[in-house]
């Protein structure tokens, strides 16, 4: 089944730089990629998701990158503000079309202003 | 607010007790999925039911069994619980129609479940 890894584990930036989370999956199959934001007590939030046919996705201040050969996808944030702070899940799905997704363990990312 | 409504928010119960939770999809989604999330096993998939129908299942134990209603509603229940069953339980729904985008999927606001 589908593997994902995600680092680093915890992340602390200043208010204004950039943060990059990374991740790894195992299964080639794979053509969805998913990022999650959860605040604390909160429910796991969509943000972004990229699908394999593009490289690169784009929303404001996040971004996402697929390599596909290397099997590896990265949430990018640039001008980090307080209200980023929060854990970022990123996932893939497992099997056919429509089943589970497979989540990371999870980045907190704490901006300090 | 994603439009999933999961009850009830809060649960404290006894081990070996049972308990139902109930989830209500997105006006339109087909697909309920349940996760349980606990401190160190992260968000875990436990089962995926798709119009009334069982589609996949995860890490479930067989203490837990789930079903959708005709109305696209589902309830986990839990039973014979555990001081380890502590945790958060998220439905998320996803439209999960042929031709749509098949995996976006929008999460509940959870329940949280207290085992003393």
């Amino acid at each position: 089944g589908e593997n994902v890894e995600q680092h680093p584990s915890t992340l602390s930036v200043q208010e204004g730089d950039s943060a990059v989370i990374k991740c790894t999956y195992s299964d080639s199959a794979s053509n969805y990629f998913p990022w999650y934001k959860q605040e604390l007590g909160k429910r796991p939030q969509l943000i972004i998701d990229i699908r394999s046919n593009v490289g690169e996705k784009k929303d404001q201040r996040i971004a996402v990158t697929l390599n596909k050969t290397a099997k590896h996808f990265s949430l990018h944030i640039t001008e980090t503000q307080p209200e980023d702070s929060a854990v970022y899940f990123c996932a893939a799905p497992e099997g056919q079309a429509g089943t589970a997704l497979i989540f990371g363990k999870g980045t907190t990312l704490s901006v300090s202003s | 607010d994603s439009g999933v409504t999961q009850t009830p928010k809060h649960l404290i119960t006894a081990t070996g007790q049972r308990v139902t939770l109930r989830c209500s999809p997105r006006s339109g989604d087909l697909s309920v999925y349940w996760y349980q999330q606990s401190l160190d096993q992260g968000l875990q998939f436990l089962i995926h039911y798709y119009n009334g129908e069982e589609r996949a299942k995860g890490n479930i134990l067989e203490r837990f069994s789930a079903q959708q209603f005709p109305d696209l509603h589902s309830e986990l229940n839990l039973s014979s619980l555990e001081l380890g069953d502590s945790a958060l339980y998220f439905c998320a729904s996803s439209e999960g129609r042929v031709g749509s985008k098949p995996y976006e999927q929008y999460f509940g606001p959870g329940t949280r479940l207290t085992v003393t």
